[in-house]
């Protein structure tokens, strides 16, 4: 399997810059999705193919990279953006990172 | 507007099966693969297998043994069985539709609010 690898947590102030990483432990291409979730709802997809924005999705967020290292990044943070985001790669069987929860200051 | 809903037990014993039904709206399910994932407080989010929109079906290995996703497309219906549950298998469980964006990626674009299921005696 592909071992995706997150920070466990990370702490900004809103209106900052966050980037959230995710490795994997061999080359998915750009096979990697990002999703946002919130405590008691179901992950939302945000970011597709390493760098695509999702229709809906706040231009806030970005995503970049390919092969085995891959970021998150919202600039500037809000409120609202207080969840739990995961990385997925669709290169082999689906794998899901451990999340990093992002709390703000 | 695309919609997905789970219904499920809620409580299931140790060793019997779990039987959860995926209900959607919105779009076909002979146009789309829908995938189950769950999310167990061990071991997180972990893909457990797909359903075609062909209705031919993949299993994650870890699972192979002991799952079975299958629909009713004239429901809008699809399921998951999986038998000799174990407390480890408590969680919430959910239903994806994964899209095929830009000709290339495939991605669960639409997901339910997920079955919660706790396996106790």
């Amino acid at each position: 399997d592909t071992v995706l690898t997150q920070s466990p947590a990370l702490a900004v102030s809103p209106g900052e810059r966050v980037t959230i990483s995710c490795r994997a432990s061999e080359s998915v291409s750009t096979g990697m999705h990002w999703y946002q979730q919130k405590p008691g709802q179901q992950p939302k997809l945000l970011i597709y193919g390493a760098s695509n924005l999702e229709s809906g999705v706040p231009a806030r967020f970005s995503g970049s990279g390919s092969g085995t290292d891959f970021t998150l990044t919202i600039d500037p943070v809000e409120a609202d953006d207080t969840a739990t985001y995961f990385c997925q790669q669709s290169w082999n069987d689906p794998t899901f990172g451990g999340g990093t929860k992002l709390e703000l200051k | 507007q695309v919609q997905l809903k789970e219904t499920g037990p809620g409580l299931v014993q140790p060793t019997q099966t779990l039987s959860i039904t995926c209900t959607v709206s919105g779009f076909s399910l002979t146009s789309y693969y829908m995938q189950w994932v769950r999310q167990t407080p061990g071991k997180g989010l972990e893909w457990m297998g797909f359903i075609r929109s062909g209705g031919s079906t993949e299993y994650n290995s870890e699972f192979k043994s002991r799952l079975s996703i299958s629909r009713d497309t004239s429901k809008n219906q699809v399921f998951l069985k999986m038998n000799s549950l174990k407390t480890e298998d408590t969680g919430v469980y959910y239903c994806a539709r994964e899209g095929y964006y830009d000709g290339y990626y495939y991605v669960m674009d639409a997901w339910g609010q997920g079955a919660s299921v706790t396996v106790s005696s």
